[in-house]
């Protein structure tokens, strides 16, 4: 099945060191997200991308990078990491293209990737 | 840019009750009201969504109620079940762009 994967799942790193998370997706999306999910804080947008040469930053951009390197890979960087970037970051795509109905929105998750900034 | 509010924060009910979340959003152009239902440890996945152009919207238990005089869109869950435990999301989007989420709503299903 078509799906979203994020690598690593899970990571323990310390501060001020580089980290990447990684999403490839087999959807064939053109929209790529990144979310951060902290407890009581829902959902944050980090950056988005609607396709390659387009890169848009969220509510939440400071201290992250991105990069889209292909249709399918979408990348994010924290470049020098901090105690407070501990969180369950999402991967997420969804689909412009219409076809003969209204695009849908809907929004497809990987299955997270947990960061633990000690 | 879109601020979107949602309560409570945490819901208990008995098996068979209904359950109610409540959202609400600050931006008029929003027009896209998604709700997403991400079980322990999952993924979140889409269950219901509503469009700026139709009111209410039903799929077997669950509906979605959109007021968008008033900036506010509802989940209603009838006859809930333990497997319905999970946390909710709401979202707002204007044209299934950028999308603001919720804080989201645990929701306990006690048998």
């Amino acid at each position: 099945d078509a799906d979203v994967t994020q690598t690593p799942r899970n990571r323990i790193t310390k501060t001020g060191k580089r980290i990447m998370l990684e999403c490839s997706q087999t959807k064939g999306h053109d929209r790529m997200y990144w979310y951060r999910q902290d407890p009581g804080l829902g959902l944050r947008l980090i950056y988005y991308s609607f396709d390659v040469k387009d890169i848009n930053k969220g509510e939440i951009s400071d201290g992250y990078s991105v990069s889209r390197q292909a249709q399918a890979k979408f990348s994010l960087s924290l470049e020098s990491a901090i105690p407070n970037q501990t969180a369950l970051y999402f991967c997420a795509t969804s689909d412009r293209r219409t076809s003969g109905r209204a695009h849908t929105g809907e929004l497809f998750f990987g299955e997270g990737s947990r960061l633990t900034v000690l | 840019g879109e601020n979107v509010e949602q309560h409570p924060s945490t819901l208990s009910v008995q098996e068979g009750d209904s359950a109610v979340i409540k959202c609400t959003y600050s931006d008029s152009a929003s027009n896209y009201f998604p709700w997403y239902k991400q079980e322990l440890g999952k993924r979140p996945q889409l269950i219901i969504d509503i469009r700026s152009n139709v009111g209410e919207k039903k799929d077997q238990r669950i509906a979605v109620t959109l007021n968008k005089t008033a900036k506010h869109f509802s989940l209603h869950i009838t006859e809930t079940q333990p497997e319905d435990s999970a946390v909710y999301f709401c979202a707002a989007s204007n044209t299934g762009n950028q999308f603001y989420f919720g804080t989201g709503t645990s929701l306990t299903v006690i048998p």
